[in-house]
């Protein structure tokens, strides 16, 4: 199965900062890299797909990054709603796995 | 507007099985692929399996055979996940979600989750 580490775990930040979240994948997995936000108590939200490709709706300042087995979410200009734990998934290979999520806390 | 409603809360006992369901609306579900994930709270998500609704054509992650099986009910556009021999750690929430190809397959549109307890 491809792992996929991701880092931080846990991120402090404060309102109007850019922050960057890492997933590095066991094997090349060719972009094919989402990302997921998702709020205590509710379920998984798609922002990125195909690495960096922007799901409709999604703000802007959410971008995605990468190639092979290196990819990053940035959020530009924190605000207090992308308080969240986000977890990247890649779907290049079955299995289909996930990092073990970065929790983000607003100052 | 594309909306997966799933059943709720379950409490079962060891050795049990319990049938999850995830009713779908707003597009062509007879057509469309589902998968379903598992998350234990506090803890990253499992993939579980996907299935198309046009055949009924499974495929499971090799962790959960056996112990998951994924069907469909294309005249009422849901579907379903059977979870058998429960044990403690089973006791998780369950996920199902639509799986779009933009190229890249996505899961665009998720069930608000089931919680399963499996206690004696």
């Amino acid at each position: 199965d491809i792992q996929m580490t991701q880092s931080p775990a846990s991120l402090s930040a404060s309102l109007g900062e850019t922050v960057s979240i890492e997933c590095l994948a066991s094997e090349d997995i060719y972009n094919n890299l989402a990302w997921y936000q998702q709020k205590p108590g509710k379920s998984p939200q798609l922002l990125i797909y195909y690495a960096s490709s922007l799901q409709d709706g999604v703000p802007s300042r959410f971008s995605g990054s990468g190639s092979g087995t290196q990819y990053s979410l940035k959020i530009n200009s924190l605000e207090s709603e992308d308080a969240a734990t986000y977890f990247c998934l890649q779907d290049s290979e079955y299995p289909w796995t996930f990092g073990g999520g970065t929790k983000l806390e607003l100052k | 507007q594309v909306k997966l409603q799933q059943s709720g809360a379950e409490l079962v006992k060891p050795g049990a099985s319990v049938k999850l369901s995830c009713k779908t609306s707003g597009y062509t579900f007879s057509t469309s692929y589902m998968s379903w994930f598992k998350q234990i709270p506090g803890q990253s998500i499992e993939w579980i399996g996907m299935i198309y609704a046009g055949d009924g054509g499974t495929g499971y992650n090799q962790k959960f055979k056996g112990k998951a099986t994924l069907t469909v009910d294309t005249s009422s556009s849901t579907a379903y996940m059977d979870l058998s021999s429960l044990t403690t750690e089973d006791s998780a929430v369950y996920f199902c979600a639509r799986i779009e190809n933009y190229g890249s397959y996505v899961m665009d549109a998720w069930g608000q989750g089931a919680s399963v307890t499996v206690s004696s």
